[in-house]
């Protein structure tokens, strides 16, 4: 079946440390995106990328890091640099926007 | 003011009502307008997708669009309990290949 995989699904990070969310899709997408979700709020876009090789920064890019090696996965990066990173994080993909996004089923990090 | 604008509710019906969504967009040429559904601690699943003005149906779900007046709905008619989360609205922009999210509609239906 066809879809986005991200793992893990629940992370814990200490103070200082970095840590890789995965996401991965078998949907052969070429547009894949990293989004962050906070208790009772919207969506806000980290990173995206369109393309192998090539990604932009979102909404709320800083402490965050991305790479796109390869067309089925774009993992992100939390940083130490980002003070307040617990939330749900979510990945989606899709060919255009205009055909909507397919969501993973999310990573929820927890700082400890 | 925000791209896509929805109130955050709650919208609470009783069972079996007809429950009215509704999301305004600032951007005049956006063509493509969708809606997501979300359950507490789940990801967003899409339900319905609509790109020309009047309604589209599908099941229960029913999406308006209004380009003029810049609005989609979203009505679920004969509402369950377990329609009970949070509805997304999400619209493409012009100047970009991506979709703009608002912050949703949390909808609560009661026996």
């Amino acid at each position: 079946d066809g879809g986005i995989t991200q793992s893990p699904k629940y992370l814990f990070r200490k103070e200082g440390q970095n840590v890789t969310l995965s996401c991965e899709q078998n949907l052969n997408h070429d547009a894949m995106y990293w989004y962050r979700q906070d208790p009772g709020q919207g969506l806000r876009l980290i990173y995206y990328s369109q393309i192998v090789n090539d990604f932009q920064k979102g909404d709320i890019a800083e402490g965050y890091s991305v790479s796109r090696e390869k067309k089925e996965s774009f993992p992100l990066t939390v940083t130490s640099a980002q003070k307040n990173p617990t939330a749900f994080y979510l990945c989606a993909s899709g060919d255009r926007a205009g055909d909507g996004y397919t969501f993973g089923s999310g990573t929820r990090l927890t700082v400890v | 003011q925000k791209e896509v604008e929805q109130n955050s509710g709650p919208l609470s019906v009783p069972e079996g009502a007809i429950a009215s969504l509704n999301c305004t967009y600032s951007d005049r040429v956006s063509q493509s307008f969708f809606w997501y559904r979300q359950y507490s601690g789940k990801s967003p699943e899409l339900i319905m997708s609509i790109y020309s003005n009047g309604d589209k149906e599908d099941g229960r779900f029913t999406a308006q669009l209004n380009k003029a007046s810049q609005y989609v709905s979203l009505l679920i008619r004969d509402s369950q309990p377990s329609d009970s989360a949070t509805y997304l609205c999400a619209v493409t922009t012009s100047n970009t290949d991506k979709l703009i999210f608002g912050t949703g509609t949390r909808l609560q239906v009661f026996p």
